[in-house]
């Protein structure tokens, strides 16, 4: 059954260094998604992207976060500058059509120190 | 901003009994609505979902009920099985006319079916 992955699985940094997160959704998808979740939060939309541009992102995805689709397989998570707040589970997400259901990977736990 | 509200943490059943998981919503712009399970340090997981133009969907043994009126979800597993224990989350998005499509989540329940 095809899967969505994420790399690394956790990742540990410094405040203020940059982290890029890398997802490959399920190979026939088109509408691709972040998520993240704060420890003992709810898992909040970041940003969503479909036909190599996003097409929203919340409050939180500020200037420091972008997303790339490199090369039509990987579907990147980029922060430049990390901040303490930013440690959460993050989670990438793809679906066919935008009206059915989005399947998740595993998620990648940031550490920010 | 609280849209989707699920409003137990917690919930325990036996293994065989129904477990009713519930959820409310105030945005009335939702019309499409899932329930994710997830267990520790995995991803969420698709299970069943319903359009706003269905008041019920089933699947095996997980059936979903839709009441529009009253903006109100649930999520029924019959039987249970110790294997259900996870935590439950309710998300919602609009379709119709959309262009996003975006997940918005509750909080979560956490199941647990005792043996």
């Amino acid at each position: 059954e095809p899967e969505v992955t994420q790399t690394p699985s956790h990742q540990v940094t410094q405040m203020g260094q940059e982290v890029i997160l890398r997802c490959v959704p399920i190979s026939n998808h088109l509408y691709f998604y972040w998520y993240r979740q704060i420890l003992g939060q709810k898992v909040e939309f970041l940003v969503s992207f479909y036909n190599n541009e996003i097409s929203e992102k919340s409050e939180i995805f500020d200037d420091q976060f972008s997303v790339e689709r490199p090369d039509g397989s990987n579907f990147t998570l980029k922060i430049r500058s990390t901040k303490l707040e930013d440690s959460a589970m993050y989670f990438c997400a793809s679906s066919d059509f935008g009206d059915n259901e989005q399947f998740f990977g595993p998620g990648t736990r940031l550490t920010v120190l | 901003d609280q849209q989707v509200k699920q409003n137990s943490p917690s919930l325990s059943v036996q293994e065989g009994r129904i477990s009713i998981l519930n959820c409310d919503y105030t945005n009335s712009m939702f019309d499409y609505f899932l329930w994710y399970k997830k267990y520790p340090a995995e991803g969420p997981t698709f299970l069943i979902s319903i359009s706003s133009i269905k008041d019920k969907n089933e699947d095996g043994r997980f059936t979903v009920f839709l009441n529009k009126s009253a903006k109100h979800l649930s999520l029924h597993i019959v039987p249970s099985q110790p294997g259900d224990s996870a935590v439950y989350f309710c998300a919602a998005s609009v379709v119709s006319g959309g262009s996003n499509y975006k997940l918005t989540f509750g909080k979560g329940t956490l199941l647990t079916v005792n043996p």
